[in-house]
């Protein structure tokens, strides 16, 4: 069974650049999840879709990001503008479901490390 | 606001040592999930418990949920090399979906 699919995988940009990122899920996983680590941090949830409907962005800075899943399967992350402080890795999640309380197993892609100059 | 806190934040010891990790939160968790993160992937889960005093065992690692479902040990028996990454803790909340996540505890393991 393929894994959860990132690209690219490493990300060079300046200040005020935009930059997006590209997530092709498990086979058959209706919940897919962005997170972004900050070095030194755990995952931090950016936002939620079951299949391509968005359930949780409530910690999505959405005057710079924007994520779709329009078809219910990849999806895309944005930043634009692009600032220092967006240095990080974005990984991005499946689950065949949402589960309650976290029971869901999540498969995460290697991560897109993203430097912001 | 609920909050993993992980400790130690780094470990390094010699192959061969045991070791301890813990979880800790004032809240109550449904379930909490351990991972492993080695560089340049992303976190792989490797148990689940979710009953109070649960405590599950692969291979030399040892997972230990608190009884009141506050707080988790994971516990490395004979450590070698492999076992090298950031281990990183995640809470069930009871009310909804998400995970709660710890900062992640980055052991590294000399041969």
């Amino acid at each position: 069974e393929a894994g959860v699919a990132q690209s690219p995988r490493y990300k060079i940009i300046e200040k005020r650049q935009s930059v997006a990122f590209w997530c092709n899920p498990i086979s058959g996983h209706a919940t897919l999840y962005w997170y972004q680590q900050i070095l030194g941090q755990g995952p931090k949830l950016l936002i939620q879709f079951q299949n391509n409907g968005v359930v949780d962005d409530s910690q999505l800075p959405k005057d710079r990001f924007s994520a779709e899943r329009l078809k219910g399967v990849d999806s895309t992350l944005k930043i634009q503008p692009a600032k220092l402080e967006d240095s990080a890795v974005y990984l991005c999640a499946s689950s065949l479901g949402s589960g309650q309380g976290g029971m869901k197993t999540q498969y995460f892609g290697p991560g897109t490390r993203l430097l912001v100059l | 606001t609920q909050l993993l806190e992980q400790s130690p934040q780094f470990l390094s010891i010699q192959e061969g040592e045991n070791l301890t990790v813990y979880c800790n939160s004032s809240s109550v968790f449904s379930s909490l999930q351990w991972y492993r993160q080695e560089p340049g992937e992303g976190p792989v889960l490797l148990v689940t418990v979710v009953t109070g005093g649960e405590v599950k065992k692969l291979k030399r690692l040892t997972f230990q949920f608190g009884d009141a479902r506050k707080d988790s040990s994971l516990h490395i028996t004979a450590a070698q090399p492999g076992d090298t990454g950031l281990y990183l803790c995640a809470g069930g909340r009871p009310d909804n979906y998400q995970l709660i996540w710890g900062a992640g505890t980055k052991l590294i393991i000399k041969p």
